[in-house]
């Protein structure tokens, strides 16, 4: 069971706007900032958004985050077929004290 | 060209202790917190904690405490993540992951290449 909630599946078409969600508490991300992690089938996880919006240096711009209370989203916009992948987000857990991070979210791309 | 190296795969039976290393280079290594995750096989990410390299101070979340010991060799360059009393839910790939601070938060921006340790009788 994870702290963090997020759907499990999401799908969308070449070229369309996909958004995922992630759903906490007051003490990690009504109180903290939100990472979003992209990660490819056997491969490590990639950081795609930092501090709920900022993007390091070589993520697209199709990337893009936002945070709301205790709710992220995260919006991929002109699906390729190669961001097929696991998407996680993650934010500092005041009351835990650590990371804590959602389920997992697989995007398909149709 | 920054490098986090982590030692090989581990089979271990249950009640044994398992260390995973990582060896970084072509970075200043006592410069970075150094965090360590893990990924149950089918399973979401699960963060362990973190240690300073410079001073050795660690952090873990409460659910590993009394059964992970984060340590490091500055001579080396090299952290380690040692986890006991091993229970078949253990079996996860466990990754080391370099921070990098800046000005709006840290993130990290260099992983090893995971090891996958399996605990079973």
């Amino acid at each position: 069971q994870s702290v963090l909630t997020q759907p499990p599946s999401a799908s969308g078409t070449p070229g369309q706007r996909v958004t995922i969600s992630c759903s906490g508490s007051s003490p990690n991300i009504g109180s903290n900032t939100v990472n979003w992690y992209q990660q490819l089938p056997g491969t490590a996880p990639k950081v795609l958004i930092f501090s709920n919006n900022q993007r390091p240096s070589g993520v697209p711009d199709r990337f893009s985050g936002s945070k709301s209370d205790t709710s992220a989203s995260l919006a991929v916009s002109g699906l390729q077929s190669e961001d097929e992948a696991d998407y996680y987000c993650a934010a500092w857990d005041d009351s835990l004290n650590g990371w804590v991070f959602g389920g997992g979210t697989k995007l398909t791309v149709l | 060209q920054v490098q986090l190296v982590q030692s090989g795969a581990e089979v271990k039976k249950p009640g044994a202790s398992v260390r995973v290393s990582c060896k970084t280079s072509a970075y200043p290594f006592t410069d970075y917190y150094m965090h360590w995750v893990r990924q149950a096989p089918g399973q979401g990410l699960e963060w362990i904690g973190w240690i300073d390299p410079n001073s050795g101070v660690t952090n873990l979340i409460q659910r590993f405490q009394g059964r992970v010991t984060l340590t490091r060799d500055t001579s080396i360059s090299t952290a380690y993540m040692e986890l006991s009393r091993l229970r078949s839910n253990d079996t996860a790939v466990y990754y080391c992951a370099r921070i990098l601070p800046t000005d709006y938060g840290d993130y990290p921006d260099y992983w090893g290449q995971g090891t996958l340790v399996t605990v079973s009788s």
